[in-house]
């Protein structure tokens, strides 16, 4: 059975800080890595990794995929209190069978 | 652009009652899949549906069913609820044949089973 670890489990950091979320995997015929945030009620698409080593950026946020050995982190840097969410890791099987992590509970403090 | 609409947001059910719970895909998708988030948990995949047939499913009893529509909306059935029934259930659409880009999620139902 596909299997998704996010640790920590939760995080209270201060505005300005860089956090750094992890994610581990165990998936059979592996297709892609997805990050979300969650704030409320629809998570909402952060990235898609498919390849080991790549980064992907947008804005203050970056994420990265080591298919070796099965993990992903996903930074954030100089921290809002926007950033206040739950940050949901995926991974995608076959037929486009999306796994879900835990997730994250970030607060971001003034 | 239609992002995925979801219907009711809110219900509350008695235990042992059964409802019915709606989807309508973004516009341009032609899957549906159906999640229960519980308080404090990651969203556990129910079943996908896929050119009107269950293409793929979680770990969910029996009384969790579905049907797509010819348009690509969806229902999602629970019968003889229970208290552990209660959850937000999300609905997420994306495009079947071509590449998968990740899903788009709806605002969700929140059901409380009293």
């Amino acid at each position: 059975e596909d299997k998704v670890v996010q640790s920590p489990l939760s995080l209270v950091v201060h505005e300005g800080d860089t956090v750094t979320l992890n994610c581990s995997y165990e998936v059979t015929n592996f297709r892609s890595l997805l990050w979300y945030k969650q704030e409320k009620k629809a998570p909402t698409f952060l990235f898609m990794l498919t390849s080991s080593g790549i980064e992907k950026k947008s804005g203050r946020l970056s994420s990265i995929l080591d298919k070796k050995e099965l993990f992903s982190i996903l930074n954030i840097t100089a921290t809002q209190t926007g950033d206040s969410a739950v940050y949901l890791c995926a991974v995608t099987g076959g037929y486009q069978k999306v796994t879900f992590g835990t997730g994250t509970k970030l607060q971001v403090i003034p | 652009d239609a992002g995925v609409t979801q219907s009711p947001t809110h219900l509350i059910k008695t235990r042992g009652q059964q409802v019915t719970l709606r989807c309508s895909p973004k516009s341009g998708h032609d899957t549906v899949s159906w999640y229960q988030q519980a308080l404090g948990q990651g969203p556990q995949f129910i079943f996908q549906y896929y050119e009107e047939e269950e293409r793929q499913r979680g770990n969910f009893p029996d009384r969790f069913s579905g049907h797509q529509f010819p348009n690509y909306s969806s229902e999602l059935n629970v019968n003889a609820l229970l208290l552990g029934d209660s959850a937000l259930y999300l609905c997420a659409s994306s495009t079947g044949t071509a590449m998968f880009y990740g899903y788009t999620f709806g605002s969700g139902t929140r059901l409380t089973v009293v």
